[in-house]
């Protein structure tokens, strides 16, 4: 069975400084990768998604991600947070087909220290 | 496009009563997803939807959880009788037959007391 796991219950960094977030999965094949953001009240939002080709790939705010087969990896980076990037951030993993059902990991909280 | 609309966006109701939850999704988007937010548990997926038929129903708790679809633009999913413990948010997604990823909605936040 599919199953993403987030290790990182809670991260705090101070602003400006940088963020990696952990994401590890297990699947039967390489799945379609996502990463999510979740705001106080708000839905989730994606921030992006790896398909296939260069296994860095970039998304919106200012993140990226990098694709590592061998460590069936796909951490969220950023090299310099804001504020505004306090939130719960939530990797996901699909399969390579119609239906787009996805599993997510646990989520990761960060919160920002000015 | 708005986006997915759901509603109410807060519901709080008394232990028994049945409590409607209602999904708009994206025009032309033909998968549909309900899913449970929980403190506890995360993310849980409660049932999708492909073409308005329901594909997989396996996250429904119990009976006391239906979900239809009754149209391409309209889904909802009911509690009846509602118990505390089904406090949470729910939200729906949708996305196209493409792996986009999915579109959520702002959630409803139900409250059973």
């Amino acid at each position: 069975a599919q199953s993403v796991t987030q290790p990182d219950i809670h991260i705090t960094v101070s602003e400006g400084a940088s963020l990696e977030l952990r994401c590890n999965y297990s699947y039967g094949a390489t799945p379609y990768l996502f990463w999510y953001v979740q705001s106080p009240g708000q839905g989730l939002q994606l921030l992006l998604k790896y398909f296939s080709g260069d296994t860095l790939v970039q998304g919106i705010k200012g993140f990226e991600a990098e694709f590592k087969r061998s460590q069936s990896s796909f951490n969220l980076r950023k090299p310099s947070v804001h504020w505004s990037d306090a939130a719960e951030y939530f990797c996901a993993v699909g399969p390579r087909a119609a239906g787009n059902k996805l599993t997510f990991g646990g989520g990761t909280r960060v919160l920002v220290k000015p | 496009d708005a986006g997915v609309i759901q509603s109410p966006r807060h519901e709080v109701t008394e232990m028994g009563q049945e409590v409607t939850l209602r999904c708009k999704p994206i025009s032309g988007h033909d998968y549909l997803f309900w899913y449970r937010q929980t403190m506890m548990r995360g993310l849980e997926l409660l049932i999708y939807f492909n073409n308005n038929v329901p594909i997989d129903d396996s996250g429904m708790p119990e009976d006391r959880f239906s979900a239809k679809m009754p149209n391409a633009s309209f889904s909802t999913l009911k509690i009846q009788p509602s118990e505390p413990r089904d406090s949470a948010v729910y939200f729906c997604a949708s996305s196209s037959d493409s792996p986009y990823g999915y579109t959520f909605g702002s959630g409803t936040r139900l409250t059973v007391v």
